[in-house]
């Protein structure tokens, strides 16, 4: 069963740092773009960062630019997103999700992490 | 950047129709060929529901369809069911200057009556 797991959320304080990660199983994971995306409470869906199979390409979020950072571990089987300089603004559900080329589109998603920044 | 534009909210009875829109301002029609839509129950992870437009990932019901009209996307649920209510939301991409962006809109919440 293809399946991502993340973890590492909780409660941070302004301009503090926090590292998520996502644990993947089921499937060739060096095969595939990986992504993350967050939900704020309330609010919708907003994509964040992503990585290209080997690591060697990586996009962010004008948002999250020059604080987050995204990396993979392929031997792992996991993803990270390393976020430092945290904001209020970033409090929100973190989701990694999976490119899934054939169909253009995230096939599988994880349950999520919350990430809570606050004093 | 372009905005995708969803109505915040649509309802229905069991058994009917109901279509949610999205909206985009892009200029590239193009890439309303790959819009995407999620179902997303709270608390739980989104779920593919519609990619590239219209098509339907395996196990998906047949109840959900998705259309495209200009700059217009489009998904439609038949037969609305009690388990169908939950939040959707559109997704497609956009060039920048450097790599293909990628946009979900706002969000809809169906409420099944």
């Amino acid at each position: 069963e293809v399946q991502l797991v993340e973890s590492g959320g909780g409660l941070v304080q302004p301009g503090g740092s926090l590292r998520l990660s996502c644990a993947a199983s089921g499937f060739t994971f060096s095969a595939y773009w990986m992504h993350w995306v967050r939900q704020a409470p309330g609010k919708g869906l907003v994509w964040v960062s992503r990585v290209n199979g080997d690591g060697s390409s990586i996009n962010y979020a004008d948002s999250v630019k020059g604080r987050f950072t995204i990396s993979r571990d392929n031997g792992k089987n996991t993803l990270y997103l390393q976020m430092n300089s945290l904001r209020a603004e970033d409090t929100a559900v973190y989701y990694c999700t999976r490119f899934y080329g054939w169909y253009e589109s995230f096939d599988t998603w994880g349950q999520g992490t919350l990430v809570t920044v606050s004093s | 950047q372009s905005v995708l534009t969803q109505p915040a909210s649509v309802s229905g009875s069991p058994g009917q129709p109901i279509t949610i829109s999205c909206t985009g301002t892009s200029s590239d029609a193009g890439t309303y060929n790959l819009v995407s839509w999620f179902q997303h129950h709270p608390g739980k992870a989104p779920k593919l529901m519609i990619y590239e437009g219209s098509k339907r990932p395996s196990g998906v019901s047949n109840r959900f369809s998705g259309s495209k009209s200009g700059n217009t996307a489009s998904l439609t649920i038949s037969g609305l069911q009690a388990e169908d209510e939950a939040d959707y939301y559109c997704c497609s991409y956009e060039r920048n200057s450097t790599f293909w962006y990628v946009l979900f809109g706002g969000g809809t919440k169906l409420t099944v009556l």
